[in-house]
């Protein structure tokens, strides 16, 4: 069954503004991950969270994670173009497997 | 430098054939991954590979099969191709587990397969 889910499906803004991105998941997880896809292109790894980390930075990116309600938001402040994409969050759950199980992306548009 | 390399990029082919997908990683990773997207963009595991080691096989036909000659490698055999196999086919590779779970994965630009 699908792990991850994001919400929204499409999201459409304008440069400058922020965009927010939510996931939610429905098992334990060891870490959540969010990924990029260009279109036409294959997936680029943006950030990694673990279960026992609450929020996360990475330039422009702001991730948090709240394990209690099973979902995580990733922020993409002051947002250009170039960050037009689908966006994936991706979990690891404690089973020992060592497959990702990826949610159905959330696609954002920005309008220059 | 290319990461993570896949061959073809396109492969467009017809019900019955068999077609082979090429993958090969220069990160030094141990672990390497098949994956599926189709049309609505949904990514699924198909199989994985540690150390030219299977590791998991989820519930794909047996028409599919990988290959992993060395850990750099990892090659997608498919069998009397169906229409239903029509998709975007991506190769990634990473490190091993740590305790804090999968390690980020890269990914290949990915295979796109046509079947008429």
């Amino acid at each position: 069954s699908q792990q991850g889910e994001e919400d929204p499906q499409a999201l459409s803004i304008q440069e400058g503004e922020n965009a927010t991105m939510n996931c939610s998941y429905k098992t334990s997880i060891n870490n959540l991950q969010w990924y990029r896809q260009n279109s036409g292109r294959g997936l680029v790894h943006l950030i990694l969270i673990r279960s026992n980390e609450r929020e996360k930075h990475s330039g422009r990116l702001r991730v948090t994670l709240d394990t209690s309600k099973k979902s995580s938001s990733l922020l993409i402040t002051a947002s250009r173009a170039a960050d037009t994409a689908s966006y994936f969050c991706a979990t690891h759950a404690g089973t020992g497997r060592r497959a990702l199980t990826f949610g159905s992306g959330t696609r954002l548009q920005v309008q220059p | 430098d290319t990461a993570v390399s896949q061959t073809p990029k396109y492969l467009v082919t017809q019900m019955g054939n068999d077609k082979s997908i090429k993958c090969e990683q220069n990160l030094g990773h141990d672990t390497m991954y098949w994956y599926k997207q189709d049309s609505k963009k949904f990514l699924k595991i198909m199989f994985s590979y540690n150390n030219k080691e299977l590791i998991i096989n989820e519930t794909v036909p047996n028409r599919f099969s990988p290959k992993s000659p060395d850990k750099a490698h990892l090659n997608l055999h498919i069998n009397s191709l169906e229409l239903g196999d029509s998709a975007v086919y991506f190769c990634a590779s990473s490190l091993h587990l740590t305790s804090g779970g999968a390690r980020e994965q890269y990914f290949g630009p990915g295979t796109r397969l046509t079947v008429t």
